[in-house]
């Protein structure tokens, strides 16, 4: 089974549009980590943001935020106002601290077009 | 700042030749990761260490074969090229305790085999 599941495969919206990312988890740790990876077409990877479990509270950057509802096992990233330079491939990936410490599991990826 | 370095970034090679991968990073981190990434299929392991001298497998080690005898360096190598590894691989490293930090990432090797 997937352990981070990414059901957007591709998302288009036009500039200045609000778009979500989704991201649901899965994993039976008690202590676990989460996380967000941008890539932009130029290639590279590039760590956006960590969460630990026991930290429910929304984040915010600029224009990014972040939702963690362990409830529902979700971690959806909101982009606000996007922007042509957010597009990219945006991947969630999931960490365990105690179970399988030593792997760190990505989501397929959901590819992210903004138009202008 | 390095922070994970690879080479090379581009290589073709003909269906069975051999070739190395090298990473380095400048970090000190413990953990070393090879993954690659196919069009649609999002980032893969192949193989990863938990420290100097160590490697162990993940999903889809066939095919490679790597090595960690410096702290610093991870080889990834493919002895018989097969064009199904053409793909990008993607070095990354990872501090301790395990489990906890975020991946730091090479910029990525694209390999072509022919």
């Amino acid at each position: 089974a997937q352990k981070v599941t990414q059901a957007q495969t591709e998302i288009s919206v036009v500039e200045k549009e609000d778009v979500t990312l989704d991201c649901v988890y899965e994993t039976r740790d008690t202590t676990y980590y989460l996380f967000w990876y941008k890539q932009p077409p130029s290639g590279e990877l590039v760590f956006l943001i960590r969460r630990n479990s026991f930290d429910e509270q929304n984040e915010i950057s600029g224009r990014y935020s972040w939702n963690f509802q362990k409830s529902t096992s979700s971690f959806n990233f909101t982009i606000t106002a996007s922007q042509v330079v957010d597009s990219a491939v945006y991947f969630c990936a999931l960490s365990e601290a105690n179970l399988n410490f030593n792997k760190f599991y990505f989501g397929s990826g959901t590819k992210l077009n903004v138009k202008p | 700042n390095a922070g994970v370095t690879q080479t090379p970034k581009f290589r073709v090679l003909k269906t069975g030749q051999s070739m190395t991968l090298l990473c380095a990073q400048d970090m000190n981190h413990e953990y070393m990761y090879w993954y690659r990434q196919d069009p649609g299929m999002g980032l893969r392991l192949i193989h990863y260490s938990v420290g100097e001298g160590t490697t162990a497998k993940g999903e889809v080690p066939d095919g490679y074969n790597v090595s960690r005898l410096k702290k610093q360096n991870f080889l990834l190598g493919l002895e018989s090229a097969a064009p199904s590894q053409t793909s990008v691989y993607f070095c990354a490293s990872r501090r301790l305790p395990p489990g906890t930090g975020e991946l730091f990432f090479g910029e990525g090797s694209r390999l072509t085999v022919l």
